[in-house]
């Protein structure tokens, strides 16, 4: 079956636009998280989805991003008045749900902030 | 604040040679995953090792776990280049079983 996809896969924007990151999870997947990747580092949390409900958002770095899984399935991160920091790859994971569960990682959105 | 701390950062092998990589966290967990990312991919899952003693393989590569010392390794046999690429041990962590990744390791295989 599909994996999980992201859309765009590359996206540029100028400091202070506002973008959004789409994820589409692998179908059923109850859990849904994302990451932020800096170059050279590990991906880092930033929040997490059970269904629509937004369970952690501990990791989120500023005010200045939100998330959003309305109906369960797909989900959209924001991010506000984008700054040079908030360069880096965007991960999202899906898994079935549980504490043990693996999560299964799309693509990624690369952003880059001139 | 739970760290997982990888070395080494970077390994160059030559094809045929064996070498292991070390993760190291600093809380107690037994669920922790391993890895790969080729260059500007995302991450495949390679190993979940979910108990002590775990030990799972898988081609050339294997993974264990020892929950006591915290470490879990990645061990390679007889290296082929395409093995190159980087990986990542990552421990989940409280109920949501958000992943804490480590560093990661750079992995090149030279003919």
């Amino acid at each position: 079956g599909a994996g999980v996809s992201q859309s765009p896969r590359y996206k540029v924007a100028k400091r202070g636009q506002d973008v959004a990151l789409r994820c589409d999870p692998i179908s059923g997947h109850v859990s849904l998280f994302w990451y932020q990747q800096a170059l050279g580092q590990g991906p880092e949390f930033l929040t997490y989805f059970q269904n629509e409900a937004q369970l952690d958002k501990s990791g989120l770095p500023s005010d200045r991003f939100f998330a959003e899984r309305p109906e369960g399935s797909v989900s959209t991160l924001k991010i506000q008045r984008t700054q040079q920091e908030d360069s880096a790859v965007y991960l999202c994971a899906s898994s079935l749900g549980g504490a043990r569960e693996t999560q299964y990682f799309g693509p990624g959105t690369r952003l880059l902030v001139l | 604040e739970l760290k997982v701390e990888q070395n080494p950062l970077f390994l160059s092998m030559q094809e045929g040679k064996n070498y292991t990589i070390y993760c190291n966290y600093s809380t107690t967990s037994d669920r922790l995953y391993w890895y790969r990312q080729d260059p500007g991919k995302s991450l495949e899952s390679l190993f979940v090792l979910l108990s002590n003693g775990a030990v799972k393989q898988e081609g050339r590569l294997m993974a264990s776990l020892d929950t006591k010392a915290r470490l879990s390794t990645l061990h390679i046999t007889a290296a082929v280049h395409d093995l190159s690429a980087t990986y990542f041990c990552a421990v989940g962590t409280g109920a949501t079983n958000k992943l804490i990744f480590g560093t990661g390791t750079l992995l090149a295989v030279q003919p």
